[in-house]
């Protein structure tokens, strides 16, 4: 069974532009949700997609923003880049709303901001 | 405010010892509470999920318990090994969004 796959795993982007991140769940896992990891901040919850829409969302700036898809998988974008957002962006799958259900993880995409 | 609070930060100990990683939380509204590990430049792996209703659950070597009214999670490792090294994170769920304490890093030294 594969587990979740986030793409891409590595990218170098400069301050202004905007990213997309991808992330295709567990086969049958309804709920996406976006963490962002800092090593001075730790895991920071960014929002929730359960059956395409936004359940949940986490303290983070408009600039932040996801979508999922009718197949669950999910997208999140960031727009005007800051320095302040080189994260590792980490995508979690439950099969039902992560809120009631057990959290599996990807292995993450490393964005660098320069 | 939810806040959860892992203590030591830091954990070094010669192969073969128990250890107990500790996890404390605020407010016991709690739904369930999941406990990771993570190794560097990784995703985080479930090891143990614990529902509010239970004291306990076990997988292996790990071992790890609830206790709601006194906000406490402990994770019990047996006879640690080398390859357990990795930082270990406890997450407790509101039912509403799931909250992450900083992790304890563990060096199992051969």
């Amino acid at each position: 069974k594969a587990g979740v796959t986030q793409t891409p795993r590595y990218l170098i982007k400069t301050r202004g532009q905007q990213v997309t991140l991808s992330c295709s769940p567990i086969s049958g896992h309804r709920s996406v949700s976006w963490y962002q990891q800092t090593p001075g901040q730790g895991l920071q919850f960014l929002f929730e997609y359960f059956s395409e829409t936004q359940r949940n969302k986490g303290n983070f700036p408009g600039r932040f923003s996801g979508r999922q898809f009718s197949n669950s998988r999910s997208e999140m974008n960031v727009s005007t880049l800051e320095l302040g957002d080189s994260a590792l962006y980490l995508c979690a799958s439950s099969l039902v709303a992560a809120a009631t259900g057990e959290l599996f993880f990807g292995e993450g995409s490393r964005l660098t901001v320069l | 405010k939810q806040e959860v609070t892992q203590i030591p930060a830091a954990l070094s100990v010669p192969e073969g010892e128990n250890l107990v990683l500790n996890c404390s939380f605020t407010d016991s509204a709690i739904y369930n509470l999941q406990w990771f590990r993570q190794d560097p430049g990784k995703g985080l792996t479930s090891l143990l999920l614990i529902q509010s209703s239970q004291r306990e659950q076990t997988s292996g070597r790990l071992n790890a318990s609830l206790d709601k009214s006194s906000g406490r999670s402990t994770l019990y490792i047996a006879a640690s090994q080398p390859g357990d090294s990795a930082t270990y994170l406890c997450a407790k769920n509101t039912g509403n969004q799931f909250y992450f304490g900083t992790g304890t890093s563990l060096t199992v030294i051969p």
